[in-house]
């Protein structure tokens, strides 16, 4: 199957940094992708919708200002998470729409200290 | 929008019995169903899906069934081995791409 890597797998930061995590598609072109965030022991939630070459567009609740998205190539997006607080820490997995389902990323863990 | 609505919360079978979890969806539109497996850390993984045109598949010891009229949709495994443990989520999606996923399920199969 199709493959989307994440990086960061995990990161570590201070509250009031940013931090940007980066989701490639490596054999395929996804004009669209998502990023999820997942809180233990819960589902994953829908952050947003990147498309690229435009903005993307994000779920009621989301703060398009805080989380800022960017999709500049078929195979490449990014999420930054800017001036990350403690309640931000989470798991935030990325998928790529390929032509019959998403592909997952492995997950970024992201702690805010 | 889309609502999905998972139970049980958390099964626990013996070892060679059957599991079987539900789900329910809201919109109409919604015309793909999957079924994810994941495992503590990782990513979903792909094990089953269904489109609104087909009303039951089956892969080997897991399948699906559909019922449109109803809106609901159900995960199916059989001879359950201790390595089917993990937690399973649905999902649905409409035309726009976008999936929503249940709540998940916490499947135990005791050896």
């Amino acid at each position: 199957g199709a493959v989307v890597s994440q990086h960061p797998s995990w990161v570590i930061c201070k509250s009031g940094t940013s931090v940007k995590i980066e989701c490639r598609s490596l054999d395929f072109q996804a004009t669209t992708m998502f990023w999820y965030r997942q809180f233990p022991k819960q589902s994953l939630m829908l952050m947003a919708t990147s498309n690229e070459g435009s903005k993307a567009t994000y779920e009621q609740g989301v703060e398009k200002d805080k989380f800022l998205i960017n999709h500049a190539s078929l195979t490449l997006s990014t999420l930054t998470v800017t001036s990350a607080h403690p309640e931000d820490s989470s798991f935030y997995i990325c998928s790529a729409q390929g032509a019959t389902e998403q592909y997952f990323g492995p997950g970024t863990r992201l702690t805010v200290t | 929008g889309e609502n999905v609505e998972q139970h049980p919360s958390t099964l626990s079978v013996q070892e060679g019995d059957s599991a079987v979890i539900k789900c329910t969806y809201s919109d109409s539109a919604s015309n793909y169903f999957p079924w994810y497996k994941q495992e503590l850390g990782k990513r979903p993984q792909l094990i089953i899906d269904i489109r609104s045109n087909v009303g039951e598949k089956k892969d080997q010891r897991i399948a699906v069934t559909l019922n449109k009229t109803a809106k609901h949709f159900s995960l199916h495994i059989t001879e359950t081995q201790p390595e089917d443990s993990a937690v399973y989520f649905c999902a649905a999606k409409d035309g726009s791409y976008k999936l929503i996923f249940g709540s998940g399920t916490r499947l135990l199969v005791r050896p």
